[in-house]
């Protein structure tokens, strides 16, 4: 089955200052790729995705950018704000029904 | 437009016990997928429903279980309760796009299980 990694497992960044995440995935019939950011308590919220027929998809401060050839996407967020702290899932969905998540990034934006 | 809403929000139950959480999907929606999210991990594929089917299963055994109704609110069942089933149980309801495409997955609050 899928394998989604993500790095890192805790993020700082000083306000203002971009911050990146990264994940890999293992199964290259993966083709769709949302984000999600958890605050601490909450649901999940979707605040990015992108499918594999594009390379890169930009929502305001946050971008997602997608290389089907080396498995691995990432988040940008720029300009940083403190209410950006959250802890930050990847995920992939393959060919069946089965979204596989990462083990999250805990972003902490220091005002 | 409504959103997606679990039921009950917390509870604890002991070892051996019985459980149903209950989902109600997002207007519009008739794919409902359930999740355990133990603490400081990501959410764990349990199984999805589709127009009241299962339609895919994740790494757990046979006794979670699930039903979908016609209204396609979901409810998850565990039976046999052990202390690792604590946890955050997630749904998520989707729709499925034109042409096989995925559809995007909105999540509900959770219901927060304790085992002792």
């Amino acid at each position: 089955g899928e394998n989604v990694e993500q790095h890192p497992s805790t993020l700082s960044v000083q306000e203002g200052d971009s911050a990146v995440i990264k994940c890999t995935y293992s199964d290259s019939a993966s083709n769709y790729f949302p984000w999600y950011k958890q605050e601490l308590g909450k649901r999940p919220q979707l605040i990015i995705d992108i499918r594999s027929n594009v390379g890169e998809k930009k929502d305001q401060r946050i971008a997602v950018t997608l290389n089907k050839t080396a498995k691995h996407f990432s988040l940008h967020i720029t300009e940083t704000q403190p209410e950006d702290s959250a802890v930050y899932f990847c995920a992939a969905q393959g060919t069946g029904n089965q979204f596989y998540f990462g083990t999250g990034t805990s972003l902490t934006v220091i005002p | 437009e409504t959103g997606v809403t679990q039921s009950p929000t917390h509870l604890i139950k002991t070892r051996g016990q019985q459980v149903t959480l209950r989902c109600s999907s997002q207007s519009g929606h008739n794919t409902v997928s359930w999740y355990q999210q133990a603490l400081g991990q990501g959410p764990q594929f349990i199984f999805q429903y589709y127009r009241e089917e299962e339609n895919g299963r994740g790494n757990f055994p046979p006794r979670f279980s699930g039903l979908q109704f016609p209204n396609y609110s979901s409810e998850l069942n565990v039976n046999a309760l052990e202390l690792d089933d604590s946890a955050l149980y997630l749904c998520a309801s989707s729709f499925p796009r034109a042409g096989g495409m995925r559809g995007t997955q909105y999540f509900g609050p959770g219901t927060r299980l304790l085992v002792l």
